[in-house]
């Protein structure tokens, strides 16, 4: 089975600098995809970046981008030039391949202070 | 916009009654979806997927007669919550993917929040 593991329960970051949330996965499988999404308070699960593991190039998403290691099966979110509306709750997930069922880590709570 | 709808987002029961959720894909076929339940600062559990034509695949420790779970259609989940609790109030969210089996993006409804009084 496969596992997700974010370390961070809480972090807080200055509006316009920069914060990165880790998140490191297990498995077995060669071809999966892995996620993060982002949930306000109004718990809307809004997909914030995609990485697709056959891949080797980070995916980016304008001020979101990931460090995929994938040898080391860690898969961080770097958040730039943070923004008040960039506080949430940040999962990282995983999705195999061959299946639909997504596996969440348990969050890790973003603060952006003014 | 919204690709996959959930209704109601929110709803209060009595205990004893029963309470349907809808989930709705709505610009494409999902064969199959997801129910998740999320209780306060937690993350998504899932509880269930439900499949187009054929019963639901429950997880470990999930109720199934509790918990029914109806895909009559390739755009449309029903997640029937039955002689609901107060422990039964949650936040339950579904969720569907474009394709099946490809990693394409999981969409997610909007959330149902579940008050049983």
């Amino acid at each position: 089975a496969q596992t997700v593991t974010q370390s961070q329960p809480e972090m807080s970051v200055q509006e316009a600098e920069t914060v990165t949330l880790s998140c490191t996965y297990d498995t077995s499988e060669n071809n999966y995809y892995l996620f993060w999404y982002k949930q306000p308070p109004s718990r809307q699960m809004i997909l914030v970046i995609r990485q697709e593991a056959y891949k080797q190039q980070n995916a980016t998403e304008n001020r979101f981008s990931v460090n995929f290691q994938k040898a080391a099966k860690s898969f961080s979110l770097k958040i730039s030039d943070s923004q008040l509306g960039d506080t949430a709750m940040y999962f990282c997930a995983f999705l195999s391949g061959g299946y639909q069922k997504v596996t969440f880590g348990i969050g890790t709570k973003l603060q952006v202070i003014p | 916009g919204a690709v996959v709808s959930q209704h109601p987002s929110r709803v209060i029961c009595k205990s004893g009654t029963s309470v349907k959720i809808e989930c709705r894909s709505l610009d494409f076929q999902a064969t199959t979806m997801f129910w998740y339940r999320q209780f306060p600062k937690q993350s998504l559990m899932l509880m269930a997927t439900s499949n187009e034509g054929s019963k639901a695949t429950y997880e470990q420790g999930v109720e199934k007669d509790k918990f029914l779970i109806n895909h009559a259609s390739l755009t449309l989940s029903t997640l029937t919550v039955t002689s609901a609790h107060p422990e039964d109030s949650s936040f339950y969210i579904c969720s569907a993917s474009r394709e099946p089996r490809a990693g394409n993006t999981i969409y997610f409804g909007e959330g149902s929040w579940l008050t049983v009084v």
